[in-house]
């Protein structure tokens, strides 16, 4: 099956600052979706991204299908920022990658 | 309008005995997905469903789990004599087909 590997794995940031989260997957997809998990476990759709390039507000996510990555920045780091960022792709079956765990310290 | 919403909440079984859980999607999406998250994990895919087509249970881990969803609506997930090692949160999604997903808050399964 499809292989997804994010990264870094852990993460931590003073209040402010920017960072970039790294999916990669191993074949071709027809979709991509980035999440955010709060620590309560809620999981919050971020970005519906299969290709191309799209922005909301602090975070922008990037997705080069042809060389099989997407990115999610995110600007200017909040402390409600922290929890784990999945990423999830659709190809021959769904799957998630492990997560970034982001911690954000005021 | 009401999103994915999923009960109960929390269920505490003992090894052996059967459980239901239940999700209600997002009124009108078609696509219905079950996970579970296991302690410090990632979500691992159970079976989907997509409006009346058969649904893909390539995620299922053993034949102890089966899941239902009736009327292209509500959806039961369905675990037969539980092991311990079916303790983990349950997550629910709807979508519309190829679309985003929205999920809902979880049943946290603990097994004794």
């Amino acid at each position: 099956g499809i292989q997804v590997e994010q990264s870094p794995p852990d993460l931590i940031l003073q209040e402010g600052a920017n960072s970039t989260l790294r999916c990669n997957f191993s074949d071709s997809v027809n979709n991509l979706q980035w999440f955010h998990q709060n620590p309560w476990g809620q999981l919050i759709n971020l970005f519906y991204i299969p290709s191309g390039t799209k922005q909301n507000g602090r975070l922008s996510a990037t997705t080069v299908a042809t060389e099989r990555y997407s990115l999610l920045y995110i600007s200017s780091s909040q402390t409600t920022d922290s929890g784990v960022y999945f990423c999830e792709v659709s190809g021959s079956r769904l799957t998630f990658g492990e997560g970034t765990q982001l911690t954000v310290n005021p | 309008g009401a999103g994915v919403s999923q009960s109960p909440s929390n269920k505490v079984t003992e090894k052996g005995k059967d459980v239901e859980l239940r999700c209600d999607p997002i009124s009108g999406h078609t696509a219905l997905y079950w996970y579970r998250q296991s302690l410090g994990q990632g979500l691992e895919f159970l079976i989907y469903f997509q409006g009346n087509s058969a649904p893909d249970k390539s995620g299922l881990p053993s034949d102890r789990f089966s899941a239902e969803r009736t009327g292209g609506s509500v959806s039961t997930l369905t675990i037969q004599r539980t092991q311990q090692e079916d303790s983990a949160v349950y997550l629910c999604a709807s979508s519309i087909l190829g679309q985003e997903q929205f999920f809902g808050p979880g049943t946290r399964l603990t097994v004794l």
